[in-house]
């Protein structure tokens, strides 16, 4: 168990609909991490939050939005969903601003029919 | 932008062989990072090297760096059924970006007991 929780586990829903992942990091971890992982692309980071601020962004979609409340949980938005956009959602956490060494969530398996 | 590739995609092996993934990348590394993947489950942190030419052993794992920080070894030595999973590489973000992790593909390990 890496201290860290996300919610739900599995997700299904349709196309064109909006979903809401949901991360709580390991105690006193500052910094969230948002990666998406699919067969064919592997595990892709998405957005980096320290602290309640936008700290780096990689590959996400515009359709794609996250912030970090002030009890430093966080949450990614997924809207307009596509089939495309099924994918394990990680979360991880670490205490510093640059830590490579990151500890993941169990993720969220949704899938868009 | 940064490519962190790695081979095999697959390895197969008995129980008891050894067992070799190998990480390249585009550029130049600070540093790099081993993650481990069971089945089912979320990355977890193996290891972290940052010199250059440096080599880390964990029990049956030897990690390696290599001498112009572009490439990366993990090696297993009389793989055990508990071996099983994908093992990412993962490189810290070129740049501006050097908050986020860059994961190859990964090496998918099973194990025949």
């Amino acid at each position: 168990d890496s201290g860290v929780t996300q919610t739900p586990k599995h997700l299904i829903t349709a196309t064109g609909q909006r979903v809401t992942l949901r991360c709580s990091p390991r105690s006193g971890d500052l910094s969230v991490y948002w990666y998406q992982q699919s067969l064919d692309q592997g595990l892709q980071f998405l957005i980096q939050y320290y602290n309640g601020e936008e700290r780096a962004k990689g590959n996400i979609l515009e359709r794609f939005s996250a912030q970090q409340f002030p009890d430093l949980h966080s949450e990614l938005n997924l809207s307009s969903l596509e089939l495309g956009d099924s994918a394990l959602y990680f979360c991880a956490s670490s205490s510093r601003l640059a830590s490579y060494e990151q500890y993941f969530g169990p993720g969220t398996r949704l899938t868009v029919t | 932008g940064q490519q962190v590739m790695q081979i095999p995609q697959y390895q197969h092996v008995q129980e008891g062989e050894d067992f070799t993934t190998y990480c390249n990348s585009s550029t130049t590394l600070s540093n790099i990072q081993w993650y481990k993947q069971r089945p089912g489950g979320h990355p977890v942190f193996l290891i972290q090297l940052v010199k250059s030419g440096e080599v880390k052993k964990q029990k049956r794992l030897t990690f390696q760096f290599g001498e112009a920080k572009k490439n990366s070894s993990l090696h297993i030595t009389a793989t055990q059924t508990t071996d099983v999973g994908t093992y990412f590489c993962a490189g810290p973000g070129s740049g501006g970006s050097n908050y986020k992790l860059t994961f190859g593909k990964g090496t998918l390990l099973t194990v025949n007991p």
